[in-house]
Protein backbone atom coordinates (compact mmCIF):
# COMPACT_ATOMS: atom_id res chain seq x y z
CA UNK A 1 0.00 0.00 0.00
CA UNK A 2 1.16 3.40 -0.94
CA UNK A 3 0.40 4.66 2.31
CA UNK A 4 -1.99 7.81 3.51
CA UNK A 5 -2.04 10.11 0.28
CA UNK A 6 -2.64 13.67 0.56
CA UNK A 7 -3.11 16.11 -2.10
CA UNK A 8 -1.97 18.67 -2.94
CA UNK A 9 1.14 19.12 -0.95
CA UNK A 10 1.27 22.73 -1.16
CA UNK A 11 -1.39 25.28 -1.56
CA UNK A 12 -1.26 28.79 -1.54
CA UNK A 13 -4.32 31.13 -1.98
CA UNK A 14 -5.55 34.65 -1.33
CA UNK A 15 -8.00 34.95 1.08
CA UNK A 16 -11.34 34.90 1.08
CA UNK A 17 -10.64 31.73 -1.31
CA UNK A 18 -11.98 28.62 -1.04
CA UNK A 19 -9.59 25.83 -0.40
CA UNK A 20 -10.20 21.76 -0.41
CA UNK A 21 -7.35 19.25 0.74
CA UNK A 22 -8.22 15.32 -0.29
CA UNK A 23 -7.01 12.55 1.71
CA UNK A 24 -7.21 8.93 0.42
CA UNK A 25 -6.58 6.75 3.30
CA UNK A 26 -4.74 3.14 3.87
CA UNK A 27 -7.44 0.53 1.99
CA UNK A 28 -8.85 -1.30 4.82
CA UNK A 29 -8.79 1.13 7.72
CA UNK A 30 -11.69 2.49 8.61
CA UNK A 31 -10.91 5.62 10.93
CA UNK A 32 -9.58 8.96 9.50
CA UNK A 33 -8.04 11.67 11.42
CA UNK A 34 -7.56 15.29 10.18
CA UNK A 35 -5.05 17.09 12.00
CA UNK A 36 -3.45 20.52 11.69
CA UNK A 37 0.10 21.55 12.77
CA UNK A 38 1.42 24.80 13.78
CA UNK A 39 4.88 26.26 15.38
CA UNK A 40 2.60 27.96 18.37
CA UNK A 41 -0.24 25.19 18.92
CA UNK A 42 1.63 21.94 17.65
CA UNK A 43 -0.39 19.23 16.45
CA UNK A 44 -4.15 19.70 17.13
CA UNK A 45 -7.11 17.02 15.86
CA UNK A 46 -9.43 18.44 13.92
CA UNK A 47 -11.96 15.91 13.39
CA UNK A 48 -12.21 12.22 12.93
CA UNK A 49 -14.30 9.67 11.38
CA UNK A 50 -15.21 5.71 12.20
CA UNK A 51 -16.67 3.86 8.96
CA UNK A 52 -17.19 6.98 7.29
CA UNK A 53 -19.46 8.75 10.04
CA UNK A 54 -17.93 11.78 11.89
CA UNK A 55 -16.97 10.87 15.33
CA UNK A 56 -16.16 14.00 17.23
CA UNK A 57 -15.72 17.07 14.98
CA UNK A 58 -15.08 19.22 18.69
CA UNK A 59 -11.65 20.62 17.49
CA UNK A 60 -12.70 22.14 13.99
CA UNK A 61 -12.45 26.01 15.09
CA UNK A 62 -14.94 27.52 13.10
CA UNK A 63 -17.91 27.33 10.55
CA UNK A 64 -15.75 27.98 8.12
CA UNK A 65 -13.89 24.62 8.27
CA UNK A 66 -16.30 21.28 6.92
CA UNK A 67 -14.98 17.77 6.52
CA UNK A 68 -16.57 15.14 4.17
CA UNK A 69 -16.43 11.37 4.17
CA UNK A 70 -18.18 10.36 1.00
CA UNK A 71 -16.78 6.70 1.63
CA UNK A 72 -13.89 4.63 2.67
CA UNK A 73 -11.11 5.54 -0.10
CA UNK A 74 -11.73 9.79 0.31
CA UNK A 75 -12.13 12.46 2.15
CA UNK A 76 -11.88 16.37 2.29
CA UNK A 77 -11.06 18.94 4.39
CA UNK A 78 -12.71 22.72 3.35
CA UNK A 79 -12.02 26.07 4.56
CA UNK A 80 -14.12 28.43 3.12
CA UNK A 81 -13.31 31.79 3.19
CA UNK A 82 -10.16 31.03 3.76
CA UNK A 83 -8.12 33.41 6.12
CA UNK A 84 -4.40 34.21 6.86
CA UNK A 85 -4.58 32.24 10.70
CA UNK A 86 -5.29 29.36 8.67
CA UNK A 87 -2.16 28.93 7.63
CA UNK A 88 -0.21 25.60 8.84
CA UNK A 89 -0.01 21.87 7.82
CA UNK A 90 -2.95 19.93 7.25
CA UNK A 91 -2.22 15.67 7.89
CA UNK A 92 -4.26 13.82 7.36
CA UNK A 93 -4.33 10.14 9.10
CA UNK A 94 -5.74 6.60 9.26
CA UNK A 95 -6.22 3.79 11.46
CA UNK A 96 -7.67 0.38 11.77
CA UNK A 97 -9.86 1.32 14.53
CA UNK A 98 -10.22 4.72 16.26
CA UNK A 99 -6.98 4.30 18.48
CA UNK A 100 -7.81 0.83 19.61
CA UNK A 101 -4.08 -0.73 19.96
CA UNK A 102 -4.00 0.09 16.63
CA UNK A 103 -1.04 2.46 15.06
CA UNK A 104 -2.14 5.51 13.17
CA UNK A 105 -0.29 6.29 9.62
CA UNK A 106 0.49 9.87 8.45
CA UNK A 107 0.15 11.32 5.15
CA UNK A 108 2.93 13.71 4.22
CA UNK A 109 1.07 16.36 4.73
CA UNK A 110 -0.45 19.72 3.09
CA UNK A 111 1.41 23.08 3.94
CA UNK A 112 -1.30 25.66 3.20
CA UNK A 113 -0.55 29.10 2.80
CA UNK A 114 -3.27 31.90 3.02
CA UNK A 115 -2.37 35.60 1.86
CA UNK B 1 -8.51 18.74 30.37
CA UNK B 2 -6.64 15.68 29.62
CA UNK B 3 -3.07 16.53 28.37
CA UNK B 4 0.12 15.02 26.92
CA UNK B 5 3.57 16.73 27.97
CA UNK B 6 7.00 16.41 26.51
CA UNK B 7 10.26 17.58 28.46
CA UNK B 8 12.31 18.65 27.62
CA UNK B 9 11.36 20.42 24.16
CA UNK B 10 14.75 20.50 22.94
CA UNK B 11 17.75 18.40 22.96
CA UNK B 12 21.36 18.69 21.88
CA UNK B 13 24.04 15.59 22.08
CA UNK B 14 27.20 14.27 20.33
CA UNK B 15 26.83 11.41 18.56
CA UNK B 16 27.06 8.02 20.32
CA UNK B 17 25.26 9.09 23.13
CA UNK B 18 22.69 7.44 24.45
CA UNK B 19 19.37 9.45 25.75
CA UNK B 20 16.02 9.42 26.89
CA UNK B 21 12.90 11.48 26.24
CA UNK B 22 9.88 12.25 28.26
CA UNK B 23 6.38 12.09 28.05
CA UNK B 24 3.87 12.20 30.71
CA UNK B 25 -0.44 12.29 30.41
CA UNK B 26 -2.67 13.02 32.73
CA UNK B 27 -5.04 10.20 32.89
CA UNK B 28 -3.84 6.33 32.72
CA UNK B 29 -6.88 5.35 31.31
CA UNK B 30 -5.64 4.60 28.04
CA UNK B 31 -5.44 2.71 25.20
CA UNK B 32 -1.94 2.87 24.04
CA UNK B 33 0.62 5.40 23.60
CA UNK B 34 2.57 5.80 20.31
CA UNK B 35 5.97 7.35 19.43
CA UNK B 36 6.60 8.97 16.45
CA UNK B 37 9.43 11.15 14.33
CA UNK B 38 9.04 13.80 11.96
CA UNK B 39 11.56 15.01 9.78
CA UNK B 40 11.89 19.01 8.97
CA UNK B 41 9.10 18.94 6.28
CA UNK B 42 7.90 15.50 6.23
CA UNK B 43 4.80 13.69 8.00
CA UNK B 44 4.89 11.34 11.30
CA UNK B 45 6.36 7.88 10.70
CA UNK B 46 5.47 5.76 13.52
CA UNK B 47 8.19 4.45 15.33
CA UNK B 48 6.78 2.35 18.64
CA UNK B 49 3.59 1.73 19.76
CA UNK B 50 3.10 0.39 23.30
CA UNK B 51 -0.34 -1.48 24.73
CA UNK B 52 -1.88 -0.23 27.36
CA UNK B 53 -1.20 -4.08 28.98
CA UNK B 54 2.47 -3.74 27.39
CA UNK B 55 5.67 -1.76 29.74
CA UNK B 56 7.75 -1.81 27.50
CA UNK B 57 8.50 -1.94 23.58
CA UNK B 58 12.02 -2.32 21.23
CA UNK B 59 12.59 -1.51 17.73
CA UNK B 60 16.47 -1.63 16.98
CA UNK B 61 18.07 1.02 19.02
CA UNK B 62 14.81 2.18 20.46
CA UNK B 63 13.24 1.14 23.86
CA UNK B 64 10.12 2.44 24.57
CA UNK B 65 8.47 2.12 28.37
CA UNK B 66 4.94 2.90 29.93
CA UNK B 67 4.44 3.42 33.28
CA UNK B 68 0.30 3.70 33.29
CA UNK B 69 0.10 4.35 37.04
CA UNK B 70 2.39 7.06 37.15
CA UNK B 71 1.34 8.89 34.02
CA UNK B 72 4.86 8.45 32.21
CA UNK B 73 6.11 6.83 29.31
CA UNK B 74 10.34 6.99 27.78
CA UNK B 75 11.63 6.69 24.78
CA UNK B 76 15.47 5.54 24.94
CA UNK B 77 17.85 5.87 21.88
CA UNK B 78 20.79 4.07 22.36
CA UNK B 79 24.37 5.41 20.97
CA UNK B 80 22.65 8.00 19.05
CA UNK B 81 23.45 9.44 15.32
CA UNK B 82 23.59 12.25 13.30
CA UNK B 83 20.28 10.94 11.64
CA UNK B 84 18.66 10.52 14.41
CA UNK B 85 18.06 13.98 14.46
CA UNK B 86 14.40 14.50 14.31
CA UNK B 87 11.35 16.23 16.53
CA UNK B 88 9.99 12.50 18.37
CA UNK B 89 6.29 12.90 19.31
CA UNK B 90 4.27 11.08 21.92
CA UNK B 91 0.60 10.50 21.50
CA UNK B 92 -2.00 8.95 23.76
CA UNK B 93 -5.37 7.92 23.38
CA UNK B 94 -7.94 8.88 26.18
CA UNK B 95 -10.86 6.30 26.86
CA UNK B 96 -13.48 8.76 27.97
CA UNK B 97 -12.36 10.68 24.40
CA UNK B 98 -13.25 8.15 22.62
CA UNK B 99 -9.93 6.99 21.27
CA UNK B 100 -8.62 10.23 19.84
CA UNK B 101 -5.06 10.24 19.55
CA UNK B 102 -3.78 13.48 22.01
CA UNK B 103 -0.62 14.76 21.18
CA UNK B 104 2.54 15.95 23.04
CA UNK B 105 4.25 19.21 21.44
CA UNK B 106 7.53 17.40 21.20
CA UNK B 107 10.98 17.07 22.07
CA UNK B 108 13.43 18.19 18.95
CA UNK B 109 16.69 16.07 18.91
CA UNK B 110 20.19 17.10 17.30
CA UNK B 111 22.12 14.57 17.25
CA UNK B 112 26.06 16.53 16.30
CA UNK B 113 28.89 14.48 14.82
Amino acid sequence: DAGVIQSPRHEVTEMGQEVTLRCKPISGHNSLFWYRQTMMRGLELLIYFNNNVPIDDSGMPEDRFSAKMPNASFSTLKIQPSEPRDSAVYFCASSLDRGLNTEAFFGQGTRLTVV
Amino acid sequence: KQEVTQIPAALSVPEGENLVLNCSFTDSAIYNLQWFRQDPGKGLTSLLLIQSSQREQTSGRLNASLDKSSGRSTLYIAASQPGDSATYLCAVPFYNQGGKLIFGQGTELSVKP
